[in-house]
């Protein structure tokens, strides 16, 4: 069965620190690979996304990932972090040829809180 | 719309009652997916729909839960004899092909409904 783990759950950083949030997956197939965030009291948004080609992705607010095939990993990077990007990060992903299986596998979410 | 939709915002009910909880995709999105999240977790999948059909409610916890979706579009996911483990933010997301469009497709997610049970 797919899973993805996320490695910090509470992360607390001052203005201007750089941030990488891990998160790693069992599925031994080919994935599709998500970051999404939520703002306080918004809905979940769309990051990021890895589906094929060039490993390092970048999207939007100046954050990036680096899908790490051998290391099952798809950790979430930004070089310096401003405080509105305060939020809870989640890490999802799902199979990319699995019949009818559409669904996300979710990590439990890192709560990321930027002092200014 | 825009964006998806879902109503109501806030369900507070009794233990024992039952709840209808509506999603409204964007438009033209042909796949449909119900999560649930419950404080301190990721969303937790329950039901997808291609079309009007549920291609895979393999996450509905048990048969209290139900989802329609009869003209591809709009859905409501049905909870009956509500208990109190029921409460959650239940969201709904969208995309554009879902099963039909091979692996490159994104799920776009709604605000959530946020399930009270008292």
């Amino acid at each position: 069965a797919q899973s993805v783990s996320q490695h910090n759950h509470h992360v607390i950083l001052s203005e201007a620190a750089s941030l990488e949030l891990g998160c790693n997956y069992s599925y031994g197939g080919t994935v599709n690979l998500f970051w999404y965030v939520q703002y306080p009291g918004q809905h979940l948004q769309l990051l990021l996304k890895y589906f094929s080609g060039d490993p390092l992705v970048k999207g939007i607010k100046g954050f990036e990932a680096e899908f790490i095939k051998s290391k099952f990993s798809f950790n979430l990077r930004k070089p310096s972090v401003q405080w509105s990007d305060t939020a809870e990060y989640f890490c999802a992903v799902n199979a990319a040829y699995a019949g009818n299986n559409r669904k996300l596998i979710w990590g439990l979410g890192t709560s990321l809180a930027v002092n200014p | 719309g825009a964006g998806v939709s879902q109503t109501p915002s806030n369900k507070v009910t009794e233990k024992g009652k039952y709840v209808e909880l509506r999603c409204d995709p964007i438009s033209g999105h042909t796949a449909l997916y119900w999560y649930r999240q419950s404080l301190g977790q990721g969303p937790e999948f329950l039901i997808y729909f291609q079309g009007t059909g549920a291609a895979d409610d393999s996450g509905l916890p048990n048969d209290r839960f139900f989802a329609v979706r009869p003209e591809g579009s709009v859905s409501t996911l049905k909870i009956q004899r509500t208990e109190r483990g029921d409460s959650a933010v239940y969201l709904c997301a969208s995309s554009l092909r879902g099963l039909a469009g091979g692996r490159t497709d994104t799920q776009y997610f709604g605000p959530g409904t946020r399930l009270t049970v008292l």
